[in-house]
């Protein structure tokens, strides 16, 4: 079974620029969430679909960024114009609609996106 | 303010021997807590978890504590081995709320 895949590994970008990152869920996993790791801290929640729809975007920094789910697969996150915080590692996770949840929770990560905005 | 805080940024551990990595938390709502284990330009991947209803779970080599009373959570594994050497974070998470709140990760470092 293929993991979470995300597109592109690394993308170095000028302040003022768009830039889209991609997330390929595992397939049939109806969750997919986007979190952020910025200067080694914490990694922050982001947001999170069910299927296509938006279940939480609280962590949204603001809106430059917008993120979507075309169709309940695929997601992307793009972030319009980029400043120079936005740099960090974005990942993507997804875990299944459980009928019970066991194991609870247990979301699966991709490798992540490294974004640099110069 | 960080709900999940892992204080310690490194640690080292001789081969064979036991690593013990902690985790605080200040959320009482948090009932599911999770470790995972992150190698460089990968994603982080789930090792184990514990339920709020329980004080512990063991898997293999893999140990967690729950300590309701105090907040805080640790990581046992033994014996460590060099494989084992990568960042190791706690994270936490509200029973239907589904987003997972980490902490900074400890950097886990087995010495032959």
């Amino acid at each position: 079974e293929a993991g979470v895949t995300q597109f592109p590994s690394h993308s170095v970008i000028e302040k003022g620029q768009t830039v889209t990152l991609r997330c390929d869920p595992i397939s049939g996993h109806d969750n997919l969430y986007w979190y952020r790791r910025v200067m080694g801290k914490e990694i922050k929640f982001l947001l999170h679909f069910v299927k296509e729809s938006k279940q939480d975007e609280s962590g949204m920094p603001n809106n430059r960024f917008l993120a979507e789910r075309t169709g309940g697969t695929y997601s992307t996150l793009k972030v319009q114009p980029a400043e120079l915080e936005d740099s960090g590692v974005y990942f993507c996770a997804s875990s299944p609609n459980w009928a019970l949840p066991v194991p609870e929770d247990t979301q699966y990560f991709g490798p992540g996106t490294r974004l640099t905005v110069l | 303010d960080q709900q999940v805080k892992q204080n310690s940024p490194s640690l080292s551990v001789q081969e064979g021997r036991i690593s013990i990595l902690n985790c605080d938390y200040t959320n009482s709502m948090f009932d599911y807590f999770l470790w995972y284990k992150k190698y460089p330009a990968e994603g982080p991947t789930f090792l184990i978890s514990i339920s709020s209803i329980k004080d512990k779970n063991e898997d293999g080599r893999f140990t967690v504590f729950l300590n309701k009373s105090a907040k805080h959570l640790s990581l046992h594994i033994v014996p460590s081995q060099p494989g084992d050497s990568a960042v190791y974070f706690c994270a936490a998470s509200v029973r239907g709320a589904q987003k997972l709140v980490f902490g900074q990760g400890t950097r886990l470092t087995i010495n032959p």
